[in-house]
C-alpha cells in the first residue's frame, strides 16, 4: 500500500519568511495529492491540492509542486503570517477505486510575529 | 464543499463499554471514510464504508472492534467496542462525494476519552 513520509516534523519561521514542507510517496500509481491545515481542536481543512498531470499549482500565498519521477511533492507558503501557524498534513491517493487518503505524519508550523 | 456533521462531539466513557458515533452528510455520497487521529498524531484510515456492502477495513482494524453501518447514502455509524484507554482518540468521518478530483472533506470529529 501507499506510504507517505513528511518532513520536517516542526518548523519555526519569522513572520514574512517562507515555509517549505516536503513529502515523498511510495506508490507510483497515486495521482492526487492534497494538503490539509489543522488548527488546534479543529477538523483538517483542505488548503490546496495537485493532480499528477501538472507540476505546480498556486493559490495566492500557497503553492504546491509535484515531481512524479522522484515521487515527491512540496508545500510552499510565502509571506507567512501568525495565522498560518497550525499542523499541516500532506496526503496521497489514487482517485479511482479505493480513493481513501494516506496521510503524512504532519508538520507543526509556528510563525513568530 | 460537503457539509458533514458528527455526533457526539465528545464523550468520556468507561473501559469495557461501547460508543456509536454518527456521521451525517448533507447530500448523497458513494463513499464515506472513517479515520482515527490519536493525540498529537496524524490521521489513520480505519475503514471505507460503501452503501449496500460490507465496510472495507485497513490492516490493524477489525470489524468486531469497529463495526460500521451504512444504511443509506447520507449516513454512517462507527462503533468503538469494548473500549480501553488506548482507544482514546479523535474519530473523524469524511467523504469525497465522488467529485472529479476527489477533494475530501471531514466532519468535525468525535473526541473520545476512555477511562
Amino acid at each position: 500500500g501507499e506510504n507517505v513520509e513528511q518532513h520536517p516534523s516542526t518548523l519555526s519561521v519569522q513572520e514574512g519568511d517562507s515555509a517549505v514542507i516536503k513529502c515523498t510517496y511510495s506508490d507510483s500509481a497515486s495521482n492526487y495529492f492534497p494538503w490539509y491545515k489543522q488548527e488546534l481542536g479543529k477538523r483538517p481543512q483542505l488548503i490546496i491540492d495537485i493532480r499528477s498531470n501538472v507540476g505546480e499549482k498556486k493559490d495566492q500565498r500557497i503553492a504546491v509542486t509535484l515531481n512524479k519521477t522522484a515521487k515527491h511533492f512540496s508545500l510552499h507558503i510565502t509571506e507567512t503570517q501568525p495565522e498560518d501557524s497550525a499542523v499541516y498534513f500532506c496526503a496521497a491517493t489514487l482517485d479511482t477505486g479505493r480513493r481513501a487518503l494516506t496521510f503524512g505524519s504532519g508538520t507543526r508550523l509556528q510563525v513568530q510575529p | 464543499s460537503a457539509v458533514i456533521s458528527q455526533k457526539p462531539s465528545r464523550d468520556i466513557c468507561q473501559r469495557g463499554t461501547s460508543l456509536t458515533i454518527q456521521c451525517q452528510v448533507d447530500s448523497q455520497v458513494t463513499m464515506m471514510f472513517w479515520y482515527r487521529q490519536q493525540p498529537g498524531q496524524s490521521l489513520t484510515l480505519i475503514a471505507t464504508a460503501n452503501q449496500g456492502s460490507e465496510a472495507t477495513y485497513e490492516s490493524g482494524f477489525v470489524i468486531d472492534k469497529f463495526p460500521i453501518s451504512r444504511p443509506n447514502l447520507t449516513f454512517s455509524t462507527l462503533t468503538v467496542s469494548n473500549m480501553s484507554p488506548e482507544d482514546s482518540s479523535i474519530y473523524l468521518c469524511s467523504t469525497d462525494r465522488g467529485l472529479a478530483g476527489n477533494e475530501q472533506f471531514f466532519g468535525p470529529g468525535t473526541r473520545l476519552t476512555v477511562l
